[in-house]
């Protein structure tokens, strides 16, 4: 079946530098991806919609030069938190449906971000 | 707007013993809904989902759904849990004309005592 692939699965950095994850979709074309984030104990919140060929769509709340999102292709998107703090230390999840629709939505593993 | 509450943070259960996680919707229409499972540090695994037909909706791992229209439920059971069932379980409903974005309830950790 389809698999959507995150990397990395953790990462821990010093505060001020910035950190990339990437979402692949394996062996389907994503035109949009979803990318949420994950508090210790708390439930996922979407952040953005990845839109290939276009600009992000961002939730209420959520900065955009502070998390800068790049569909590079149809196959790949990735999140970039920019100038990390502590408080962006969380649990990043990117999400892909295939041309099928949300009945065929897939999740990646996840990163755990850590900032020191 | 769309919203979802698991009302039980927490859950306890013995091994062999039948659970069920609730699940309220709010939303104007019939939504899509699912149920996914997340291991510790895991990402999420889909258990089932419900969009339209038959109200009660198999999953996998033995887990199953009902779909309450009149109670705006759709709540999750199975009826002899395993210890390796100790996971959070996340209830989460979509728009049926959806940009597949999906609005997840807070999560309910469900604990097994052996």
């Amino acid at each position: 079946g389809a698999v959507v692939s995150q990397h990395p699965s953790r990462v821990i950095c010093k505060s001020g530098t910035s950190v990339k994850i990437e979402c692949r979709s394996l062996d389907f074309q994503a035109t949009t991806m979803f990318w949420y984030r994950q508090f210790p104990k708390q439930s996922l919140m979407l952040m953005a919609t990845s839109n290939e060929g276009s600009k992000a769509t961002y939730e209420q709340g959520v900065e955009k030069d502070k998390f800068l999102i790049n569909h590079a292709s149809l196959t790949l998107s990735t999140l970039t938190v920019t100038s990390a703090h502590p408080e962006d230390s969380s649990f990043y999840i990117c999400s892909a449906p295939p041309e099928a629709g949300v009945e065929k939505l897939f999740f990646g593993s996840g990163t755990q971000l850590s900032v020191l | 707007a769309q919203s979802v509450t698991q009302p039980d943070i927490h859950i306890t259960v013995s091994e062999g013993a039948s659970l069920e996680l609730r699940c309220n919707y709010s939303y104007g229409a019939t939504p899509y809904l699912f149920w996914y499972v997340q291991s510790p540090g895991q990402g999420l695994q889909l258990l089932l989902k419900y969009f339209s037909g038959d109200t009660l909706v198999q999953g996998i791992k033995g887990f199953e759904a009902e779909f309450k229209r009149s109670q705006s439920s759709f709540n999750l059971r199975k009826p002899s849990v395993h210890w390796s069932d100790a996971a959070e379980y996340f209830c989460a409903v979509g728009e049926p004309d959806s940009s597949y974005k999906l609005i997840f309830g807070s999560g309910t950790r469900l604990l097994v005592r052996p």
